[in-house]
């Protein structure tokens, strides 16, 4: 079974630009989570998707937004591009809502740098 | 306020002995536990994980146990191999929501 797949793998963009990255889950999966990795503040979770609809969000402002198709892919948005933006952004899929399991799996990530 | 805790960033182990990788956390609901491996610019790979109602669970070289009422939860690798070295994250979750809360990472070095 392939594993989840992010794209692009890497992105340079300018500060005020947005951007929107791509995650395709686990084939049955239908739970997407996205979260952000920075050397200062670790890994921090921005939201989950479950069948199309958003049902958890972290802490970031609204610039970072979200959405999930009807197959389960999901994109991020990001708004307005800031300097601390720059981080890798991994997409994770599970069964959560489908059984009792629980355990996320990663994609490689994008990494995101903003000049 | 840091909910799950690796106060050791880093941990260097000799091929074959034990390599034993911590993590405390403090909110006390967590309802799951994960330890996931990482490379530099690659995704957690997800290695073994611990539901709160048990106190160990084992998957080959892989052993996590559980500490409820000290609030600790440790991986034990055992023979530990230079493929091993790598950045080791915990994380918790609450079965309510899709969030995983990740501690800074462990980084591993297993020297032959």
């Amino acid at each position: 079974k392939a594993g989840v797949t992010q794209t692009p793998r890497y992105l340079i963009k300018t500060r005020g630009q947005q951007v929107t990255l791509s995650c395709s889950p686990i084939s049955g999966h239908r739970s997407v989570s996205w979260y952000q990795q920075t050397p200062g503040q670790g890994l921090q979770f921005l939201f989950e998707y479950f069948s199309e609809t958003q049902r958890n969000k972290g802490n970031f402002p609204g610039r970072f937004s979200g959405r999930q198709f009807s197959n389960s892919r999901s994109e991020m948005n990001v708004s307005t591009l800031e300097l601390g933006d720059s981080a890798l952004y991994l997409c994770a899929s599970s069964l959560r809502g489908q059984g009792s399991s629980y355990e996320q799996y990663f994609g490689p990530g994008t990494r995101l740098t903003v000049t | 306020d840091q909910q799950v805790k690796q106060n050791s960033p880093s941990l260097s182990v000799q091929e074959g002995r034990i390599s034993i990788l911590n993590c405390d956390y403090t909110n006390s609901m967590f309802d799951y536990f994960l330890w996931y491996k990482k490379y530099p610019a690659e995704g957690p790979t997800f290695l073994i994980s611990i539901s709160s109602i048990k106190d160990k669970n084992e998957d080959g070289r892989f052993t996590v146990f559980l500490n409820k009422s000290a609030k600790h939860l440790s991986l034990h690798i055992v023979p530990s191999q230079p493929g091993d070295s790598a950045v080791y994250f915990c994380a918790a979750g609450l079965g309510s929501q899709g969030n995983l809360i990740f501690g800074k990472g462990t980084k591993l070095s297993v020297k032959p």
